[in-house]
């Protein structure tokens, strides 16, 4: 299958700083990527829709301020936490989206903010 | 607005067993993609089986399968043979069919045990 790529895997930070996480889509261009949150044991929370070369889609109560997404190439995309706080530590998932719609699956990028 | 409801949040198996996971889904579309996707304790999310809605035959990938009973709006997953790999957190997810129907949407998950 397709391979998509998230760094970094885990990252820890002081709280009021910001923290940049990419996702990249190692072999095949993705139009639209997506970006989730999710808590232990719980579901996936979608956060944003990404698409290349526009603005991102953000799902109603995300902050978009907050939740800074840039989708510049079919390849990369990157979610900014900007001044991080401890409520924001969570395992943060991306999927890219191939043309045929299919959809495949970051390895997630766990976020602690101290 | 679409939801998916995953009603067991755990479930227990014994190896070589069989064990099946429920889900139904709330939906206005009559095409639309339903999948399940399981994630081990690594957290990547891998994808199991996937059913369209305008297909009445039952997906099937070697030890998974499918009952999709599309007027109930019910997709229940079924492990054959249990083996101690399958144990993780299952969702099951919708999504739909058109151009533009991008976004997954995610039961709550179910946690399958795998018991030796």
């Amino acid at each position: 299958g397709a391979v998509v790529s998230q760094h970094p895997s885990w990252v820890i930070c002081k709280s009021g700083t910001s923290v940049k996480i990419e996702c990249r889509s190692l072999d095949f261009q993705a139009t639209t990527m997506f970006w989730y949150r999710q808590f232990p044991k719980q579901s996936l929370m979608l956060m944003a829709t990404s698409n290349e070369g526009s603005k991102a889609t953000y799902e109603q109560g995300v902050e978009k301020d907050k939740f800074l997404i840039n989708h510049a190439s079919l390849t990369l995309s990157t979610l900014t936490v900007t001044s991080a706080h401890p409520e924001d530590s969570s395992f943060y998932i991306c999927s890219a989206r191939r043309p045929n719609n299919e959809q495949f699956f970051g390895p997630g990028t766990r976020l602690t903010v101290l | 607005a679409q939801t998916v409801t995953q009603s067991q949040p755990e479930m227990s198996v014994q190896e070589a067993e069989t064990v099946t996971l429920s889900c139904t889904y709330d939906t206005s579309e009559s095409d639309y993609y339903l999948f399940w996707y399981k994630q081990p304790p690594s957290r990547q999310m891998i994808l199991v089986i996937r059913q369209e809605a305008y297909k009445q035959q039952n997906a099937t990938e070697n030890r998974f399968s499918v009952n999709f009973q599309k007027a109930a709006k019910s997709f229940s997953l079924k492990i054959s043979d249990s083996q101690l790999g399958d144990a993780a957190m299952y969702f099951c997810a919708y999504r739909t069919r058109d151009e533009y129907g991008n976004k997954l949407v995610f039961g709550a998950g179910t946690i399958l045990r795998v018991k030796s």
